[in-house]
């Protein structure tokens, strides 16, 4: 069965501390793989993807994320957090047989000073 | 950064009334979709939109939900007679045809009273 699971509900972290969220599948095809992150009373935004070539990807405010096949899991990491960061983020696959996006039940970082 | 728009933000109604959510997504992309996030869960898919027909929806998409391209630009997602567990936050979204990369609206957040 074709499935996304997000280890962790909660995650909190004091500030300028590093942090990793991390996120599994399941999948017997290929996949695409996505972070998205939802602030507080806004919509979905996506963070960064993996479609193909490098495994570790990057977004302009200091995630990145790395594909890891044969662990099937893509795991979210930011060596320092703001503040800002405090958010719920989703982990969410695209499996090739399927191209809808299917998400983890999300984790909850919550930022302190 | 192409945009979707979603009206209203914000949508009160009593249990059994009909509400109509509006989403204008990106031009020219064919595909569309409705997810919904009940507070606290996942992200859940509805129904997917391909070239004015539903191409796919998930067992939550009952006889009490409808999709519909009334004109060149909108998509409206109707729920006939509302019930207390349809209260949910309902996101439209465009993927993008080349990058796979999902741009959401910023939802709808619907409460059934």
């Amino acid at each position: 069965a074709q499935s996304v699971t997000q280890l962790d509900s909660q995650v909190p972290v004091f500030e300028e501390a590093p942090v990793e969220l991390r996120c599994n599948y399941s999948s017997s095809v290929s996949v695409y793989l996505f972070w998205y992150v939802q602030y507080p009373n806004q919509g979905l935004q996506l963070l960064l993807k993996y479609l193909s070539g490098s495994t570790l990807v990057k977004s302009i405010n200091g995630f990145e994320a790395e594909f890891n096949k044969s662990q099937t899991s893509f795991h979210l990491r930011k060596p320092s957090v703001h503040i800002s960061d405090t958010a719920e983020y989703f982990c969410a696959v695209i499996f090739s047989n399927d191209y809808k996006l299917s998400f983890g039940a999300g984790t909850t970082v919550t930022v302190r000073a | 950064e192409p945009e979707v728009t979603q009206t209203p933000s914000h949508q009160v109604t009593q249990m059994g009334q009909e509400v109509i959510l509006r989403c204008v997504p990106i031009s020219n992309h064919l595909y569309f979709y409705w997810y919904r996030q009940i507070l606290g869960q996942k992200v859940e898919f509805l129904v997917s939109f391909y070239n004015n027909e539903i191409s796919e929806k998930s067992e939550i998409f009952d006889d009490q939900f409808s999709v519909e391209r009334p004109d060149g630009s909108n998509f409206t997602l109707k729920i006939r007679s509302t019930k207390l567990e349809d209260s949910a936050m309902y996101f439209c979204a465009s993927p993008g045809v080349t990058t796979y990369g999902y741009t959401f609206g910023s939802g709808t957040r619907l409460t059934v009273v």
